[in-house]
């Protein structure tokens, strides 16, 4: 079945710092892969969704120039948290869907813990 | 706006029971809604997709209802095992922007007891 593999999985670092995650589609190709942000108990909340070869795009409320995102191929797109604080601490997922079918059902990766300090 | 409710109180049932799981929708009529299940620290997983024209969608020992009159869908687990134990996603799509977005509700987190 279709795979998608996000790293890192856990990452812990320091205020001011910028974080690179990776969102990997492994058996298929994706044109679009979405981002999601997940607070503890709460749910997932689409954050943007990063199209191949032109600019993603954000929901209302997330900063495009805080969360930048990538999708330079048709398997990797790429989430940094520039300047990370601690209010950016959160659990990040990323999916994707097998084609832009109306009713395809979401593959998602197992999601990177992000801890600010 | 787009609401999506779960029950978010824990559902504990015990072993070879049937869990009953509750998602309603407000201010929209999706054309489909989908089901998934998350595992404490992992990404959610595919269970069921139903469309608006289907009154029910079964596979092996889950069952999914979906009453657009009502804004309702119930997901129901048969015969459950502690195995089952997990958070269960309800998630109709909003088109926008020329994408189908899934929309979450909070989850149902379900314990099954031995």
């Amino acid at each position: 079945g279709a795979v998608v593999s996000q790293h890192p999985s856990w990452v812990i670092c320091k205020s001011g710092t910028s974080v690179k995650i990776e969102c990997r589609s492994l058996d298929f190709q994706a044109t679009t892969m979405f981002w999601y942000r997940q607070f503890p108990k709460q749910s997932l909340m689409l954050m943007a969704t990063s199209n191949e070869g032109s600019k993603a795009t954000y929901e209302q409320g997330v900063e495009k120039d805080k969360f930048l995102i990538n999708h330079a191929s048709l398997t990797l797109s790429t989430l940094t948290v520039t300047s990370a604080h601690p209010e950016d601490s959160s659990f990040y997922i990323c999916s994707a869907p097998l084609d832009r079918s109306w009713n395809q059902p979401q593959h998602f990766g197992d999601g990177t813990r992000l801890s600010i300090l | 706006s787009q609401k999506i409710e779960q029950n978010s109180e824990a559902l504990n049932i015990q072993e070879g029971k049937t869990a009953t799981l509750t998602c309603n929708y407000t201010n929209y009529s999706p054309a489909y809604l989908q089901w998934y299940r998350q595992d404490p620290g992992r990404g959610p997983v595919f269970l069921l997709l139903i469309r608006e024209n289907e009154k029910e969608k079964r596979k092996e020992r889950l069952k999914v209802t979906f009453d657009t009159t009502l804004k309702q869908s119930l997901f129901h687990i048969t015969a459950s095992q502690p195995a089952d134990s997990a958070t269960y996603l309800c998630a109709p799509p909003m088109f926008s922007g020329g994408y189908n977005k899934l929309i979450f509700g909070a989850g149902t987190r379900l314990a099954v007891h031995p």
